[in-house]
């Protein structure tokens, strides 16, 4: 168990509503992400934090954005969501940024945009 | 050109055997990491294994192996007698040393258990 919590687990939203998607970790980790699951494409980066106020994009970033003003949270912001959004979402982290590090995940946010 | 390719998106084994979950990479980065993991029915991310570019030895923990062949840039999972708890989604994943932070992860393979 790596600590991560995610907030919420489900949700369903509207299209053209914000979203903010909440991830949680108890160790002080200095390395945290997040990734989308869609069928198909196994898991795909969004973003990722190198330290409070560091963050930088991945691969599928457009139409989302990331704040970390604090070590333990890393919030995922969908501006106006869109169905093509739907997915589940997870966040991930690692002590370090070294190659031979693994990432450890938490549990997923399941959202469904209508 | 695809990072990670698993070409097996279905996968059956009986229990108690042994089964090979394949997994190919393209890096072009001598330094990387080769992980595997596996993501049950209830929906979690679990870490399996990993395989630094650099160890000389195929990674084994516990059941599970890694087949590391460098020159094919393969890295297969190996999973021996199985047990119908191994039923799960099962993802390949590579980290380059030169990008750090980026996971590529495979599109995944469904490895059902038949008692």
């Amino acid at each position: 168990d790596a600590g991560i919590t995610q907030s919420p687990r489900h949700k369903v939203t509207e299209t053209g509503t914000p979203v903010t998607l909440r991830c949680h970790q108890t160790e002080n980790h200095r390395y945290m992400y997040w990734y989308r699951q869609d069928p198909g494409h196994g898991l795909r980066l969004i973003h990722y934090s190198y330290g409070v106020k560091d963050t930088d994009k991945g691969e599928v970033s457009d139409g989302y954005s990331v704040s970390r003003s604090k070590t333990e949270d890393f919030l995922l912001t969908l501006e106006s969501a869109t169905s093509s959004q739907t997915s589940v979402y997870f966040c991930a982290i690692s002590r370090t940024g070294e190659v031979e590090e693994t990432q450890y995940f938490g549990p997923g946010t399941r959202l469904l945009v209508l | 050109a695809q990072k990670i390719t698993q070409t097996q998106p279905g996968m059956f084994v009986q229990e108690k055997e042994a089964v090979t979950l394949d997994c190919t990479y393209d890096t072009s980065d001598p330094s990387y990491g080769l992980f595997w993991y596996k993501q049950p029915s209830s929906g979690e991310m679990i870490f399996l294994i990993y395989q630094g570019s650099y160890d000389q030895q195929n990674a084994t923990e516990g059941r599970y192996s890694l087949n590391f062949q460098k020159a094919r840039k393969s890295a297969n999972l190996v999973i021996s007698a199985s047990q119908l708890g191994d039923s799960a989604m099962y993802f390949c994943a590579m980290r380059e040393g030169r990008t750090g932070n980026q996971f590529y992860f495979g599109t995944g393979t469904s490895l059902t258990v038949i008692p």
